[in-house]
């Protein structure tokens, strides 16, 4: 089946830093999603992506489809400290099932 | 606010329970999904309903029973669970999902916020 590499799990930076994490796959995907997970919540969509090449923008964070169809990143400009949480990337290709990466952990030091 | 709310947030239930988890989405979605979310584990996939139907069942043990009686409200009943079963549960819903398993574009999914359950 399809997998998803997710990187990096984890990141601590400072404050006004900014941040990239990418998600690579095994296979050819249709669709990248990327979702952010705060403590003791459920995942919330950042960002959907439905071509390769598509560059999309949300506030500071801008994610794209690579043209390969197997890889999408998410950057975060100037972080600040409620961005902390948990990034998912989620992926789905050809009628195979939405697959999401493990996930990269924020951490923003004020 | 995402527009899929979960009920209860909390759950602490003993082995010989029963108990339910309710989803209910206020998106006007064809589609719900429960998900199960565990420490260092992606995502995983438990039972998929479209239009009310149940099209996927990931090989999900008979202790967890899903009902869909209409396509906003989404149940999983719980019985003689395993404290392994401890976890965040997550329903999600979507506008609509193809018999194949595809997610047409636009059909993107949205998640609720999430039941925290312990098994003890």
């Amino acid at each position: 089946g399809q997998q998803l590499n997710q990187s990096p799990q984890s990141m601590f930076i400072q404050e006004g830093e900014d941040v990239s994490m990418n998600c690579t796959s095994s296979s050819i995907f249709n669709t990248w999603l990327w979702y952010k997970q705060e403590p003791g919540e459920g995942p919330v969509l950042l960002i959907a992506l439905y071509k390769a090449g598509e560059l999309t923008s949300n506030g500071r964070l801008t994610a794209q489809f690579g043209i390969t169809r197997k890889d999408s990143f998410l950057n975060i400009s100037a972080s600040i400290p409620s961005d902390v949480g948990i990034y998912f990337c989620a992926g789905q290709g050809g009628s195979e099932k939405l697959v999401f990466g493990k996930g990269t952990k924020l951490t923003v030091n004020p | 606010e995402t527009g899929v709310t979960q009920t209860p947030r909390h759950l602490v239930m003993g082995m010989t329970n029963k108990k339910s988890l309710k989803c209910e989405q206020h998106l006007g979605h064809n589609a719900m999904y429960w998900y199960k979310q565990s420490a260092k584990k992606p995502l995983e996939l438990m039972f998929v309903y479209n239009f009310k139907e149940q099209t996927e069942n990931n090989s999900v043990p008979s202790r967890f029973s899903p009902e869909c009686p209409n396509s906003s409200h989404l149940f999983l009943h719980l019985h003689t669970l395993q404290p392994e079963d401890s976890a965040l549960y997550l329903c999600a819903s979507s506008q609509e999902r193809s018999t194949g398993g595809r997610i047409n574009s636009g059909n993107t999914i949205y998640f609720g916020e999430g039941s925290w359950l312990t098994v003890v």
